[in-house]
């Protein structure tokens, strides 16, 4: 079966602290790995995209990382501030896109 | 340019009606996505449309359609709503593939919809 699971379910990190998300997922036949940020009540922003033969790819203070051998994914936050309090979804491309529920970050000062 | 817009915001309907939600993608776009996110939950694809064509399509009941108009625009229908199709419909539009052959999506604000 096709799946995402992702963890924590929830992280509560201090401003300036960074942090590590997880994300293992099931998919085959595999095309690509994506890391959204959603805010509360918004549509998903994509942060960073990865085929199958990338390693790493950044986006500011995000920092995605993909094993295709162990099908996991994870993404690094920098330096967090408090915009970056929002849901994280990993989703991974097959013949679907299949997205996983998401990790809720909120950053307090 | 305008991002992907959708419309209404916000729908509260009662169970057995009808509704449709409008989607317009961002301009060049052909491709566009349908989603369904329940509260707490990621969202869950319901239909992929290109060049007017469905591609995709998700594993939700009959009760769902869509179609893609010439200008690929794109309307979810959603017949004898139950309470449990409340949630945030989101729409997505991309080049070509949404998104299976790594091209971005770019996502609406999405429409709230409250079955009563």
């Amino acid at each position: 079966k096709n799946q995402v699971e992702q963890s924590p379910q929830s992280l509560i990190i201090l401003e300036g602290k960074n942090c590590t998300l997880q994300c293992n997922y099931t998919v085959s036949p595999f095309s690509n790995l994506r890391w959204y940020k959603q805010d509360t009540g918004r549509g998903p922003v994509s942060l960073t995209i990865m085929t199958f033969s990338e390693n790493t790819k950044s986006n500011g203070r995000y920092t995605a990382t993909l094993d295709a051998d162990t099908k996991q994914s994870s993404l690094h936050i920098t330096a967090s501030q408090l915009s970056d309090s929002a849901s994280y979804i990993c989703v991974a491309a097959g013949t679907a896109l299949i997205f996983g529920k998401g990790t809720t970050l909120s950053v307090s000062s | 340019d305008a991002g992907v817009t959708q419309s209404p915001t916000h729908l509260i309907k009662t169970r057995g009606q009808h509704v449709t939600l409008r989607c317009s993608p961002i301009s060049g776009h052909k491709s566009v996505s349908w989603y369904q996110q329940v509260l707490g939950q990621g969202p869950q694809f319901i239909f992929q449309y290109y060049e007017k064509e469905e591609r995709g399509r998700g594993n939700f009941p009959d009760r769902f359609s869509a179609r893609q108009f010439p200008n690929y625009s794109s309307e979810l229908n959603v017949n004898a709503l139950l309470l449990g199709d409340s949630a945030l419909y989101l729409c997505a539009s991309s080049f070509y593939s949404g998104g299976l052959l790594g091209e971005t999506q770019y996502f609406g604000p999405g429409t709230r919809l409250l079955v009563l």
